[in-house]
């Protein structure tokens, strides 16, 4: 059974450009969260797929889209980059059935200059 | 806002002794919490869990204790071993709804077990 994996590990961009980070979920889940972790805080809930649908959003705004594809892989894009999100990006799968039981990947940190 | 707190950002304890770490949470209508443990370099990993129907949950050396009524839960680790120095976070939710279940995470403690 894999794990969460997440690509890249590292990632450096330039204000007002954007990015697309990747994550494959565990083998069996269907759901997957993403989160934003700032230095020094705990992670923030970004929005979660289920069955490649929006299933729920942070307070995060529309710059930050996602995709989730029918192997339940997932895309988190985000436009227009600010300093501020310069974090670490983490996504988080689970089964719909197994409520609370997350498994994160090792995520990637994006730092923007 | 910050809905889930955890007011400690480090705790060392000897190795064999008790680690206690706390956690304390604004929203009422929380009735879901959970610890993940975070290694450097890993992300967090699920460690015990809590609905709030009980006010304590017990995994070997892991207990959870939830006390509704001061919106407080601690995260017992009875004897405390050298590989359980990591970061911890305790974590928030309300049940599954049509928006999903997001998770409200606090800003974690470290933990350091002296051996």
């Amino acid at each position: 059974e894999t794990g969460v994996t997440q690509s890249p590990t590292h990632l450096i961009k330039t204000r007002g450009q954007q990015v697309t980070l990747r994550c494959s979920s565990q083998s069996g889940h269907n759901t997957v969260s993403w989160y934003q972790q700032a230095l020094g805080q705990g992670p923030q809930f970004i929005f979660q797929y289920y069955r490649e649908e929006e299933n729920g959003r942070g307070n995060f705004p529309p710059r930050f889209s996602g995709l989730q594809f029918p192997n339940y892989s997932s895309e988190l894009n985000v436009n227009a980059l600010e300093l501020d999100d310069s974090a670490l990006y983490l996504c988080a799968s689970s089964h719909s059935g197994r409520f609370g039981e997350q498994y994160f990947g090792p995520g990637t940190r994006l730092t923007v200059t | 806002d910050q809905q889930v707190k955890q007011n400690s950002p480090s705790l060392s304890v000897q190795e064999g002794r008790i680690s206690i770490l706390n956690c304390d949470y604004t929203n009422s209508m929380f009735d879901y919490f959970l610890w993940y443990k975070k290694y450097p370099a890993e992300g967090p990993t699920f460690l015990i869990s809590i609905s709030s129907i009980k006010d304590k949950n017990e995994d070997g050396r892991f207990t959870v204790f939830l006390n509704k009524s001061a919106k407080h839960l601690s995260l017992h680790i009875v004897p405390s071993q050298p590989g359980d120095s990591a970061v911890y976070f305790c974590a928030a939710s309300v049940r599954p709804t049509n928006t999903g279940n997001q998770f409200y995470f606090g800003t974690g403690t470290s933990l350091t077990v002296i051996p």
